[in-house]
């Protein structure tokens, strides 16, 4: 069956643009998570969906960045003006259910110039 | 707070040697524990894992053993192969959320 699904692969963008990623979990999870993978940080937890809502979103580095997830399926990041320390990979995950495995994507590659 | 402590990399070994990476946990309670593993090019993958003390997960080769007295979940492989090549991520699962260490990146020559 199809996996975690990220698009897009690659994204670059200036400095003050706003970028939205979008995540398509694995049909049938009602858990998704997003975390981002940079140089200076390593892989950091971002922010967690149980089905449509947010327990969890202290991962969030600052109000630049806000999520959503409709329908509990697809999820979007959307981080606003954004500055060239934004850039990194950013994984999206998803699982049965809390506490079961987590599946991971493929990953968006942000660059910020 | 939680986190994650694993050795630097890279780790450079020939085929067939033996691996070991280092992996050290700091957290309030007994979180479960993961290796998790990168292939150029690919998304992350479970590698194994282990929910409570004294357990030993293992998988395709690899083993790791959830010891609290020591805080700790080394991986080990007795003879690695160049398709082992990848990055390495120790990880605990605190709230439902994954804390990774930096992660360890392992070459393999022939």
């Amino acid at each position: 069956g199809a996996g975690v699904s990220q698009s897009p692969s690659n994204k670059v963008t200036e400095k003050g643009k706003d970028v939205e990623l979008r995540c398509d979990p694995i049909s049938g999870h009602t858990a998704l998570y997003w975390y981002r993978q940079s140089l200076g940080q390593g892989l950091e937890f971002l922010i967690y969906f149980q089905g449509n809502s947010a327990p969890d979103k202290s991962g969030l580095p600052s109000d630049r960045f806000s999520a959503e997830r409709t329908g509990g399926s697809v999820s979007t990041l959307t981080i606003q003006r954004t500055q060239q320390e934004d850039s990194a990979v950013y994984l999206c995950a998803s699982s049965q259910r809390e506490g079961r495995e987590q599946f991971f994507g493929p990953g968006t590659r942000l660059t910020v110039l | 707070g939680n986190s994650v402590t694993q050795m630097e990399g890279p780790v450079t070994l020939s085929e067939e040697a033996f691996l070991t990476i280092n992996c050290t946990y700091t957290a309030t309670g007994y979180p479960s524990l993961f290796w998790y593993v990168q292939y150029p090019g690919e998304g992350l993958q479970l590698l194994l894992k282990a929910t409570k003390a004294d357990d030993k997960g293992s998988n395709k080769g690899f083993e790791a053993t959830y010891r609290k007295e020591t805080t700790s979940f080394h991986l080990e492989k007795g003879s690695v192969q160049v398709s082992d090549s990848a990055v390495y991520f120790c990880a605990l699962r605190r709230a439902d959320k994954l804390i990774f260490g930096t992660g360890t990146r392992l070459q393999v020559f022939p």
